[in-house]
């Protein structure tokens, strides 16, 4: 069955430095996103992705955050200079296209990664 | 501004019983339902879900049962097992975009066997 991956599974890292989380989505899946889950609390919307652009964020998506898709198969989250309070679980999504087959608009979530802020 | 309140926060169940999880939203445009079950250390997995046309959707010993008037939906657990112990989400989406899931604040279930 497919499914979203995540690498790493744990990234720790020091207060300012740079990040970059990588997702493989499902490879026919055209709708990609960024969660977060800070440690006991809700999953957080980040931003959304279609068509090779940013297609919504969130108020905490700010210029500390960039998406990118590099090439046909990765996504990757960037976090610019890292801050104590990124500290938390960060999921990759996917969806197909919403007209296709099947789903009415389920998003696949990969497993997460992990980051720590020290 | 909280778009899908969630509750209770936590709940425990005896092996057998029946777990009630409540929802409810406020945005119309949401037409898309979806409940999310997380076991700790894993990516939140989608249980089962519902669009407004329906007010029931039953699989296997989960149930969704929507109230559109009333912006209100709830997830029912028959016969619960301890395998069932785990974080449940409810959500909401427009499904006709690509836009995000608005998630409740989760549910800890916990079914002592």
């Amino acid at each position: 069955e497919p499914e979203v991956t995540q690498t790493p599974s744990h990234q720790v890292t020091q207060m300012g430095q740079e990040v970059i989380l990588r997702c493989v989505p499902i490879s026919n899946h055209l709708y990609f996103y960024w969660y977060r889950q800070i440690l006991g609390q809700k999953v957080e919307f980040l931003v959304s992705f279609y068509n090779n652009e940013i297609s919504e964020k969130s108020e905490i998506f700010d210029d500390q955050f960039s998406v990118e898709r590099p090439d046909g198969s990765n996504f990757t989250l960037k976090i610019r200079s890292t801050k104590l309070e990124d500290s938390a679980m960060y999921f990759c999504a996917s969806k197909s296209f919403p007209f296709g087959q099947g789903s009415w608009g389920e998003q696949f979530f990969g497993p997460g990664t992990r980051l720590t802020v020290l | 501004q909280q778009q899908v309140k969630q509750s209770p926060q936590s709940l425990i169940v005896q092996k057998g019983g029946i777990s009630i999880i409540n929802c409810a939203y406020e945005n119309t445009a949401f037409d898309y339902f979806p409940w999310y079950q997380q076991f700790p250390g894993k990516g939140p997995a989608l249980l089962i879900a519902i669009r407004p046309d329906v007010s029931e959707k039953k699989e296997g010993r989960f149930t969704i049962s929507f109230n559109k008037s009333a912006k209100q939906f709830s997830l029912h657990i028959m016969d619960s097992q301890p395998g069932d112990s785990a974080t449940y989400f409810c959500a909401a989406s427009p499904s006709n975009t690509g836009n995000q899931f608005y998630f409740g604040t989760g549910t800890s279930l916990t079914v002592i066997p």
